[in-house]
Parts: C-alpha cells; structure tokens; sequence
C-alpha cells in the first residue's frame, strides 16, 4: 500500500460525459501528479499540482483540468468524453518537486471505460 | 520521448538473479537513472535510483557503468511476484527541474518457476 489512495476504482460512461478521478495524497506530501496509461500510448505524464499550485504540464488535453485544493487532495475532470479516453489513470504524490529523495508513489489508478 | 532503451521482454527462473539492462547513451551530468516497476495494472513502484555510483537496497541494486551510458538493474533473488514491467527513467533533479517522469516501453521480466 503505497498510502495514496483513488476513488473510484473503476468508471464506465458514455461519449461525450464528463467525469471526475479523485486522488488523495499520502500524508505530508505536497506534491501530486497525474498520468495516464492506455494501451497505445502507455504511460504519460498529465499534470502536476504543487501546494495547490500547477508545476507542470504534460501532454494533457484541453477538454481534461485538474486542480489541487488547500487539504492536498487533487481531482481530474474529462470532459466531452471519447472512445479514446478510455484508459487507466494514475495519481502520484510526492513529499517535494525537486531534491536527490524524491521518489514518487503512485496510486491503484481508476480505470475509465467510455462507451 | 523516452531517453532509455530496454530490452521489450526478459525471463529469469525464480530464486535467480534477474538483471535487467538499460541504454541511456545520451544522459546529461544532471540527469539521474531511477527504475520503477508495475505488476499488472498496479501503479508504477518505485525501486531505487542513482547517478554515478552504484546504489543498493532492501529491493535490488543499481549498477551504472562509468561514462554512464547504460546501467543494470539487479534483482539478486528474483521471485513469482516480481514478474512485471520494469520502467528505466533518465531524469533531472536539482532547483527547477521538472519532476515528471517520462516512461518507456519498459522491458516485462516473467519469472519462470
């Protein structure tokens, strides 16, 4: 148990919808981040949120935003959901955004099917 | 685009060493090797990482040649569970640096009873 925790664990939905993936840092961790993994792209990194600021951003669609809120957890929204969204979504926390022990631990992900 | 080559797919029969080779022949002199694992749609998890020296700890060890162009991942007991994929990651680390990580094919070790 990595101590981030996702809900839900598993989503399916239509085209078109929108969704929201919750992430709960593991406690003391300031820093949360968002990947997502899908058969043919693999792993990719989202977004990152930092203190409730966003630090970086990967390849995220304009249709998905996220946000950190003062209590560190972070939420994901899809919208205009599409076939190809489906996938298995990762969240990360980590204790800082820079430094030598910095590794990231990642949580069970939530699995998005949209049909 | 991944910075790491890794072979797609390795075996190793249980209770042997299982090392795992990775090419990262463009690294910069403030990039650091780190190594994940995911077993079968479980989150990523982290193993160990290093930068020029060889590192060690209670899961595996972590040997990188001198001109740090490649580097190996021990697993000195392997076992059932640890059949997975194995991410190599060549990254920065230091004020500023973005902390995101950038994830390869990854090589998928199956260990053999």
């Amino acid at each position: 148990d990595s101590g981030v925790t996702q809900t839900p664990k598993h989503l399916i939905t239509a085209t078109g919808q929108r969704v929201t993936l919750r992430c709960s840092p593991r406690s003391g961790d300031l820093s949360v981040y968002w990947y997502q993994q899908s058969l043919d792209q693999g792993l990719q990194f989202l977004i990152q949120y930092y203190n409730g600021e966003e630090r970086a951003k990967g390849n995220i669609l304009e249709r998905f935003s996220a946000q950190q809120f003062p209590d560190l957890h972070s939420e994901l929204n899809l919208s205009s959901l599409e076939l190809g969204d489906s996938a298995l979504y990762f969240c990360a926390s980590s204790a800082v955004t820079s430094g030598w022990n910095n590794e990231q631990f990642f949580g069970p992900g939530t699995r998005l099917t949209v049909l | 685009d991944a910075k790491t080559t890794q072979p797609p797919s390795m075996d190793c029969a249980e209770g042997r060493a299982a090392n795992l080779p990775c090419n990262h022949s463009t690294i910069s002199g403030n990039e650091y090797v780190y190594w994940y694992r995911q077993i079968h749609s479980q989150g990523p998890q982290y193993i160990i990482h290093g930068l020029k020296n060889n590192e060690t700890n209670e899961m595996a060890s972590l040997i990188i040649t001198e001109d740090r162009k490649s580097s190996t991942l021990i697993l000195p007991h392997a076992t059932l569970r640890d059949t997975a994929v194995y991410y190599c990651i060549v990254r920065p680390l230091g004020r500023g640096a973005t902390n995101k990580l950038i994830f390869g094919t990854g090589t998928l070790l199956a260990v053999q009873p």
